[in-house]
């Protein structure tokens, strides 16, 4: 159990363009999703914590204009890069929360041109 | 806000060695201590976490201690294999508010 996907894999975009990427907890309900983001051979860097039901709470540095999360149900939360541009190219990797416990999503590696 | 200290940022062992790695957290509240697997490419993997009511938990060749006098918890692997080799991330939260800081990570080479 505890499993947890994302979609896409990996995507290229154009400058300028906006993405989405989905991350859904399959065999459990997550009140709570989290947004990593992961620079190569670094830590993972909290962008912001998404609540079902209610608006994502941002860390301190991220544009919650530029990146748009919306968690609509207790299984899927959405992250859109909008107007990407290529420092937003990076690894964005989700997680849900289940009990104290926290599982993570295979990784988008996104890359804009 | 938490502030989590990992090291060593590199550690390089020989097959059947043992590897520690130790990281400390600076806010008191915190009582949840999980620590990470990454291997190249894939996503972050639970490998063994710690409750602040205990001190020790072992899971075959994994262990964790927790010292919260001095704030301070580590990750102990024995007789190491190359399938260890990976980035070992340790985080701290509180269970309550759980919001997860995580450690800048470990990459553990073992060499076969």
């Amino acid at each position: 159990g505890a499993v947890v996907s994302q979609h896409p894999s990996w995507v290229i975009c154009k400058s300028g363009t906006s993405v989405k990427i989905e991350c859904r907890s399959l065999d459990f309900q997550a009140t709570t999703m989290f947004w990593y983001r992961q620079f190569p051979k670094q830590s993972l860097m909290l962008m912001a914590t998404s609540n079902e039901g209610s608006k994502a709470t941002y860390e301190q540095g991220v544009e919650k204009d530029k990146f748009l999360i919306n968690h609509a149900s207790l299984t899927l939360s959405t992250l859109t890069v909008t107007s990407a541009h290529p420092e937003d190219s990076s690894f964005y990797i989700c997680s849900a929360k289940r009990t104290d416990e926290q599982y993570f999503g295979p990784g988008t590696r996104l890359t804009v041109t | 806000g938490e502030n989590v200290e990992q090291h060593p940022s590199t550690l390089s062992v020989q097959e059947g060695d043992s590897a520690v790695i130790k990281c400390t957290y600076s806010d008191s509240a915190s009582n949840y201590f999980p620590w990470y697997k990454q291997e190249l490419g894939k996503r972050p993997q639970l490998i063994i976490d710690i409750r602040s009511n205990v001190g020790e938990k072992k899971d075959q060749r994994i262990a964790v201690t927790l010292n919260k006098t001095a704030k301070h918890f580590s990750l102990h692997i024995t007789e190491t294999q190359p399938e260890d080799s990976a980035v070992y991330f340790c985080a701290a939260s509180n269970i309550g508010s759980y919001i997860p800081t995580f450690g800048r990570g470990t990459s553990l080479i073992v060499h076969p």
